[in-house]
């Protein structure tokens, strides 16, 4: 069974930073694309950033340019996504994704909840 | 970036046929492929790929969910809804970097 466990949410204060893993299990995780998409509350789904398969590509949503950082670990079979200069507008539910662009986005996580807050 | 717009909500009776709908700001579509994708969404809970490739149904979702469409306009459709099947349906559009989605389609209860 495909499973995305995520981890590492919780209360941060604007500026600071934050960094979520994701651990993939049931599938060969080096063969996928894996992407973040956050959804904040009681609002829609946004794709944040996602990652080839073997890590040389990285792609991101112009508003998280430059402040996240999405990587992965193919050894562990783990996702990351570290997250700086973190501001209110990022509070926000952080779901990672198996991510085939012909395929879809098809496994979820359970989602990681940020919220960037004083 | 390409622009997926979706009614807010759709109120449908049990067992009857849901229909919901995607529009582009543009073409979503290369040669045959049709690279538009539907998400349920249930409250407190993750979103699961309902249908791929415009048509395509996802594994293990039940066959009363089916999918069409082309270019820039596209629809799910549920046939009969059941009462499992009330939450939020989101298109997704993968033609173009960023992947966008729509805002998302409530179904209701009438």
């Amino acid at each position: 069974e495909v499973q995305l466990v995520e981890s590492g949410g919780g209360l941060v204060q604007p500026g600071r930073s934050m960094k979520l893993s994701c651990a993939a299990s049931g599938f060969t995780f080096n063969n996928y694309d894996m992407a973040w998409v956050c959804q904040a509350p009681k609002k829609g789904l946004e794709w944040v950033a996602t990652i080839s398969y073997d890590g040389s590509s990285t792609y991101y949503r112009d508003s998280v340019k430059g402040r996240f950082t999405i990587s992965r670990d193919n050894a562990k079979s783990t996702l990351y996504l570290q997250m700086d200069s973190l501001r209110s507008e990022d509070t926000a539910t952080y779901y990672c994704a198996r991510h085939g662009s012909a395929l879809g986005m098809d496994a979820w996580g359970q989602g990681a909840s940020v919220t960037v807050s004083s | 970036d390409i622009v997926l717009t979706q009614s807010p909500a759709l109120a449908v009776s049990l067992g009857q046929r849901a229909t919901i709908s995607c529009r582009a700001s543009q073409s979503v579509s290369i040669s045959r492929y049709n690279l538009m994708h539907w998400y349920q969404q249930k409250p407190g809970q993750q979103p699961k790929l309902l249908i791929y490739r415009a048509s395509n149904l996802a594994s293990g979702i039940p066959a009363r969910f089916s999918g069409s469409g082309s270019g820039t306009d596209f629809t799910l459709t549920i046939n009969p809804v059941q009462a499992d099947d009330i939450a939020t349906y989101y298109c997704q559009q993968s033609r173009e970097s960023p992947p966008t989605f729509g805002g998302g389609t409530k179904l209701e209860l009438k």
